[in-house]
């Protein structure tokens, strides 16, 4: 596609439930990230995908919280017993080898909110 | 990674003056930085980098500075516009992690173009 997609757009869920959230990156690009955004602040970094293998998931806060990219495109991060301190936006980025300083593309985010 | 922050957390500025906004990081290995705009709705975007080896660097209306010395950054705009209004952070890849798209990112900078 043309850029980094993100679907949905806006997402409420109530506390406990089960969601997940899609990331389809540029074409092409082999790097995938997932940051999360809370209100007034910077992207946080979640998890680092090379291929379909996750690099690093050194962020990712606890094991409620998971994520895949089986085919090494598309990528959905899952949510397990959502809290409401889990609102945030959850952005999704990808680059194009996620070696040296390739620029990285951002998505337009989905807005979770727990209530 | 080491914080990365910003000193201002709005700045208002007129349409056509020059807008600075300012960052400050706190690990003096750090080799590598980026700013990001963010409008409303909308992931980051890309604007300019600068590696620690360069004091300056230019874009289109922006400019980057790096004082390694005091381990602080500028991006400046000129003749701002309305379409600058934004939130604007700097962010810098963590150490050692072999993908300069892993950022740590400032809380960032809100600027308002009034006219």
């Amino acid at each position: 596609g043309a850029g980094v997609s993100q679907t949905p757009s806006n997402k409420v869920t109530e506390k406990g439930k089960y969601v997940e959230l899609r990331c389809d990156p540029i074409s092409g690009h082999t790097a995938l990230y997932w940051y999360r955004q809370s209100l007034g602040q910077g992207p946080e970094f979640l998890i680092y995908f090379q291929g379909t293998g996750a690099a690093d998931d050194s962020g990712l806060p606890n094991d409620r919280f998971f994520a895949v990219r089986p085919e090494g495109s598309v990528s959905t991060l899952k949510i397990q017993r959502t809290e409401r301190g889990d609102s945030a936006v959850y952005l999704c980025a990808s680059s194009f080898s996620g070696t040296g300083d390739t620029e990285a593309f951002f998505g337009q985010g989905t807005r979770l909110t727990v209530v | 990674g080491e914080s990365v922050g910003l000193h201002l957390p709005t700045l208002s500025v007129q349409e056509g003056d020059n807008s600075i906004i300012n960052c400050a990081y706190s690990n003096s290995a750090s080799d590598y930085f980026i700013w990001y705009k963010q409008e409303s709705g909308k992931g980051p975007q890309f604007i300019i980098d600068i590696r620690s080896n360069m004091d300056k660097r230019q874009g289109q209306r922006v400019t980057v500075l790096l004082n390694k010395t005091v381990k602080h950054l500028s991006l400046q705009i000129a003749a701002t516009q309305p379409g600058d209004s934004a939130v604007y952070f700097c962010a810098e890849p963590y150490a050692y992690t072999g993908t300069a798209s892993k950022l740590t990112f400032g809380t960032g900078t809100r600027l308002q173009v009034t006219l």
